[in-house]
């Protein structure tokens, strides 16, 4: 059975680091083909892809915030962690880890964790 | 902002057929064959539909067909149920570090 779930803050202040953690098993991100990617959802609002890491360790970034994010893998952990810097109110959202695993695009979602961005 | 353009809303009666289109670009929907399309219902994390344009994960009902024409991917739902209703959102390669552009979502309403 493949599960994914997230984990870090509720609430961040403003200027802040965001930093989450996409903990998953039933697959190994160390499997040809493999990606863990996290998308975002702000309240009422369209999904939004962030950022995705291949089982090679090749990271992709969305170009509108690639110099914000970062992306690592722990592979012996089973975990995906995403960063962001300079967290605004305006960063808000349901944030979701997704993988890449028996299809081509995200087959498997986490449930979302909510990110909070207030002073 | 979204980078593939979707409805915002559609609508349809029970046994009815509903169809959702999502237009791109050369760069994503018209450059690959990697689209795909995702039911949200509210307070639920998306669930994978269609992927690679056309193909059904196993368990989703063959009600819901993908297909692309150029630069624009239709997402079609056929008997309409009460359960269709949704969010629907597709999703494409883009290529490079782009990767991956979502659409802006379309609310579906079961009448």
């Amino acid at each position: 059975q493949i599960t994914l779930k997230e984990s870090g803050p509720t609430l961040v202040k403003p200027t802040q680091t965001l930093t989450l953690t996409c903990s998953f098993s039933g697959f190994a991100l160390s499997t040809s083909g493999v990606g863990v990617g996290w998308i975002r959802q702000p309240p009422g609002k369209a999904l939004e892809w962030l950022a995705l890491i291949y089982w090679n360790d090749d990271k992709r970034y969305s170009p509108f915030l690639k110099s914000r994010l970062t992306i690592t893998k722990d592979t012996s952990k089973n975990q995906v962690v995403l960063t962001m810097t300079n967290m605004d109110p305006v960063d808000t959202a349901t944030y979701y880890c997704g993988g890449v695993i028996i299809t081509t695009t995200f087959d498997y979602w986490g449930q979302g964790t909510l990110v909070t961005v207030s002073s | 902002q979204s980078a593939l353009t979707q409805p915002r809303s559609v609508s349809g009666s029970p046994g009815q057929s509903v169809t959702i289109s999502c237009t791109g670009t050369s760069s994503d929907v018209g450059a690959y064959n990697y689209v795909s399309w995702y039911q949200q219902h509210p307070g639920k994390a998306p669930k994978l539909m269609i992927y690679d344009v056309s193909l059904r994960p196993s368990g989703v009902p063959d009600r819901f067909s993908g297909s692309k024409s150029g630069n624009t991917a239709s997402l079609t739902i056929s008997g309409l149920q009460a359960e269709d209703e949704a969010d629907y959102y597709c999703c494409s390669y883009a290529g490079g570090y782009t990767s991956w552009v979502f659409g802006g979502g379309t609310k579906l309403t079961v009448l």
